[in-house]
């Protein structure tokens, strides 16, 4: 069965520095998201991505972070300066919305830790 | 913005038992899904069950069921026969029709006690 993908699985950066977390989504799909966690809270919108261009971005979503999809497989998320507050689990899901299938597939996440 | 509510930070029950997870929501749209998704200390978000609004029919799956009250905006999760692998953070999610975004509620966490 297919699935979405991260990497790495654990990042842990100091404060300042630029970060890229990974996401390989399910190769058909067309719609991509990130989220993001906090430990012990909900999960959080970031972005979506659709057509090689952003479509929606939350608050969160500052001059700080970028998306980008290089090369048609990969889907990344970087942060150029960390702060202590990017600790977080990010997700990374993909969609297709073709006919019924609407469903958000997410990958295992990567948890960033800013230190 | 769409609101999720989970008034229940925290839930318990005795394994074989039933277990109701309640959910709010505030939206103008007529046209959306549900989710819920289970989260265990993994933190994999796993989906559990979905509906979609104009279908009246209540969503199942297998010992997952939900209640969907459209006009009370009220989407409760009931997992029945609670197996000690149900323990985990659940989130009841709202997704509009346009734009696939998810918005999440805070969770409910459920243990599964043997």
């Amino acid at each position: 069965e297919p699935e979405v993908t991260q990497t790495p699985s654990h990042q842990v950066t100091q404060m300042g520095q630029e970060v890229i977390l990974r996401c390989v989504p399910i190769s058909n799909h067309l719609y991509f998201y990130w989220y993001r966690q906090i430990l012990g809270q909900k999960v959080e919108f970031l972005v979506s991505f659709y057509n090689n261009e952003i479509s929606e971005k939350s608050e969160i979503f500052d001059d700080q972070f970028s998306v980008e999809r290089p090369d048609g497989s990969n889907f990344t998320l970087k942060i150029r300066s960390t702060k202590l507050e990017d600790s977080a689990m990010y997700f990374c899901a993909s969609t297709t919305t073709s006919g019924s299938d609407y469903e958000q597939y997410f990958g295992p996440g990567t948890r960033l830790t800013v230190t | 913005a769409q609101t999720v509510t989970q008034s229940q930070p925290e839930m318990s029950v005795q394994e074989a038992e039933t277990v109701t997870l309640s959910c709010t929501y505030d939206t103008s749209e007529s046209n959306y899904y549900l989710f819920w998704y289970k989260q265990p200390p993994s933190r994999q978000m796993i989906l559990v069950i979905r509906q979609e609004a104009y279908k009246q029919q209540n969503a199942t799956e297998n010992r997952f069921s939900v209640n969907f009250q459209k006009a009370a905006k009220s989407f409760s999760l009931k997992i029945s026969d609670s197996q000690l692998g149900d323990t985990a953070m659940y989130f009841c999610a709202f997704m509009r029709a346009n734009d696939y975004k998810l918005s999440f509620g805070a969770g409910t966490t459920v243990t599964v006690r043997a």
